[in-house]
């Protein structure tokens, strides 16, 4: 079974400081992977995504790949309250695959 | 700036009716798709659309679904006989098509329709 994993949470994080995300995926073909950020209620909104091992940065996010580990994180810097939601991590298997395989999910709250 | 419109956003319906969710895709895009979520659950994919047919299938997009665009602008969801286990917020996405190589496009995601079978 191809699965993508994340730890539910929820995670608390100060106001200011790194709030770190973690997903790992079960299929070593996966080549993109995404994250999507999703307020209660709303649909997903895409943050970032991610193909090739290392960083990548975007603001105040930083999207972590090593496919040796099969391990994709997300860093986000100086937090705000306004952070607070779920993070959904998404994994395609092949370039041209258009399934979005997603995690479960991370509550990460922002406390003031 | 473009986006993926969904209606209706709530839609509360009997077991065993039928139910068509619709949805308008960003204009320039040519891969659409249905995903849903169960409360408290993952975002599950159903089903993509490229070129006027299913691309691409889940298990759970079995033979009471079926998907349509009807005309230049809409793609719409049936779900034929509606169960109690269909209850979920049904999201609607689209995107370009796939690059080459290292090239990778995001889908976008409308504000879902909430579907309530009682």
């Amino acid at each position: 079974q191809k699965e993508v994993e994340q730890n539910s949470g929820p995670l608390s994080v100060p106001e200011g400081a790194i709030a770190s995300l973690n997903c790992t995926y079960s299929d070593r073909g996966s080549q993109s992977f995404f994250w999507y950020r999703q307020y209660s209620g709303k649909s997903p909104e895409l943050i970032m995504f991610i193909y090739s091992n290392g960083d990548k940065e975007d603001g105040r996010f930083t999207a972590q790949l090593n496919k040796a580990s099969q391990y994709v994180s997300l860093l986000i810097r100086d937090s705000q309250p306004s952070d607070s939601a779920t993070y959904l991590c998404a994994v395609k298997l092949m370039w041209r695959a258009q399934k979005l395989v997603f995690g479960q999910g991370t509550r990460l709250t922002i406390n003031p | 700036e473009p986006e993926v419109t969904q209606t209706p956003s709530h839609q509360v319906t009997q077991m065993g009716q039928e139910v068509i969710l619709r949805c308008v895709p960003i204009s320039n895009h040519l891969y659409f798709y249905w995903y849903r979520q169960i409360l408290g659950q993952k975002v599950e994919f159903l089903v993509s659309f490229y070129n006027n047919e299913i691309s691409e299938k889940s298990e759970i997009f079995d033979d009471q679904f079926s998907v349509e665009r009807p005309d230049g602008s809409n793609f719409t969801l049936k779900i034929r006989s509606t169960k109690l286990e269909d209850s979920a917020m049904y999201f609607c996405a689209s995107s370009t098509t796939p690059g080459a190589q290292q090239q990778d496009t995001e889908a976008f995601f409308g504000q879902g329709t909430r579907l309530t079978v009682v």
